[in-house]
């Protein structure tokens, strides 16, 4: 069965870092989102993505990330310069039509980013 | 692995029992429900979707309620296992400018099945 993969599984880094995490979606998936979970609270949307555009963002997501599809299969979120508070559960998530249509996200399993 | 939610609220069943796990949604414009399953240091794992056009929806041994008049959904587990052990969120997909998208999790709820 198809899933979308997440790498790395865990992340260390210094605040003020630049992190990069890796998501491959689904390979007919259209749709890419990312979503953090801080240790002991629920999921949060961050941003959607298509077409090579940003459809969807929260106000989570401020001048500090950025998302990018570098080529056929890979979807990247990058932190710029971590703050502490940016320690949580990434976690990439795809659906294979998401204009105008209810459907699943499928989610992958999730980067553990720590912020020292 | 690591715990996630160690705040969250907890269903404590037996394992064989009926489990029943509720959550609220708060727009009137999400059209679509998904409930997920997340075990420890794991993503959200997809388990049962209903649309808003709908009031129940089986699957195997799960099924999932929505009451639109009250905003309220929930997901029944009949006979639940050691392996339905984990954290359970609800999530309202809303529609968004453009058509597109976005999911709102719930707070989750944690299941503990004891044998």
């Amino acid at each position: 069965e198809p899933e979308v993969t997440q790498t790395p599984s865990h992340q260390v880094t210094q605040m003020g870092q630049e992190v990069i995490l890796r998501c491959v979606p689904i390979s007919n998936h259209l749709y890419f989102y990312w979503y953090r979970q801080i240790l002991g609270q629920k999921v949060e949307f961050l941003v959607s993505f298509y077409n090579n555009e940003i459809s969807e963002k929260s106000e989570i997501f401020d001048d500090q990330f950025s998302v990018e599809r570098p080529d056929g299969s890979n979807f990247t979120l990058k932190i710029r310069s971590t703050k502490l508070e940016d320690s949580a559960m990434y976690f990439c998530a795809s659906s294979e039509l998401g204009t105008g249509r209810q459907e699943t996200q499928y989610f992958g399993p999730g980067t553990r980013l720590l912020v020292l | 692995g690591e715990s996630v939610g160690l705040h969250l609220p907890t269903l404590s069943v037996q394992e064989g029992d009926n489990s029943i796990i509720n959550c609220a949604y708060s727009n009137s414009a999400s059209d679509y429900f998904i409930w997920y399953k997340q075990e420890s240091g794991k993503g959200p794992q997809f388990i049962i979707d209903i649309r808003s056009n709908m009031d129940k929806r089986q699957g195997q041994r799960v099924t999932v309620l929505l009451n639109k008049t009250v905003k309220h959904l929930s997901l029944q587990i009949a006979a639940t296992q050691p392996g339905d052990s984990a954290v359970y969120f609800c999530a309202e997909n809303i529609p968004i400018s453009g058509g597109y998208n976005k999911l709102i999790f719930g707070a989750g709820t944690r299941l503990a099945v004891h044998p």
